[in-house]
């Protein structure tokens, strides 16, 4: 089946430290696979996308690159601020998954100044 | 150009009574998704609707139905409310096409409380 495995959270950095959080993935077929962010109060964005193996997404400095050998999609950031303090949700869709989304649980992250 | 908007932003329901929320697409999208968000859980998918007809249904009972209209918006019903419904109810709309979707949007979602 379709299902994604997030990092348990929550997330407590300080300004300007590097932010990594773990994300792997089981599916039938090659899905494309999202990061996406929701702030209090509010619905999710959607951060950076990849479709295809060895793809790096990229958007207000995170990355995340596709890995189909080990099954993962992790999210990067080097120097995150108070501002991206958010729960992040990795997520992904494909045709095999009749475009239907799977979401991980959910990782809040937390930054102090 | 508009985005996703839903309507109520905040719901409180007794269990047992039934509940409609609705969701307007972003302009030029023509499928709707809904999904449940429980609290500190990722949003599960309820349903799909493209060209008002269901297309893809995840693992929600029948009481969970819903509507879309030839503008494309769309209602989420449920019936029979129990006090697992609490939750965040979130719509997204994409555009499909020749067997292709491409991306979605979320609305900010419809905080329901069964009382």
């Amino acid at each position: 089946g379709n299902s994604v495995t997030q990092m348990e959270g929550p997330v407590t950095l300080s300004e300007e430290a590097f932010l990594t959080i773990n994300c792997t993935y089981t599916a039938t077929g090659y899905p494309s696979l999202f990061w996406y962010v929701q702030y209090p109060g509010e619905g999710l964005q959607l951060l950076l996308k990849a479709t295809k193996a060895d793809d790096k997404g990229s958007n207000k400095g995170f990355e995340a690159t596709y890995r189909k050998e080990t099954t993962s999609f992790h999210l990067e950031k080097g120097s995150v601020q108070v501002s991206d303090s958010a729960v992040y949700f990795c997520a992904l869709s494909g045709r095999n998954t009749g475009n239907q989304f799977y979401f991980g649980t959910g990782t809040s992250l937390t930054v102090i100044p | 150009e508009t985005g996703v908007t839903q309507s109520p932003t905040h719901l409180i329901k007794t269990r047992g009574q039934q509940v409609t929320l609705r969701c307007s697409s972003q302009s030029g999208h023509n499928t709707v998704s809904w999904y449940q968000q429980a609290l500190g859980q990722g949003p599960q998918f309820i349903f799909q609707y493209y060209r008002e007809e269901e297309n893809g249904r995840g693992n929600f009972p029948p009481r969970f139905s819903g509507l879309q209209f030839p503008n494309y918006s769309s209602e989420l019903n449920v019936n029979a409310l129990e006090l697992d419904d609490s939750a965040l109810y979130l719509c997204a709309s994409s555009l499909s096409a020749s067997g292709r979707r491409f991306e979605q949007y979320f609305g900010p979602g419809t905080r329901l409380t069964v009382t």
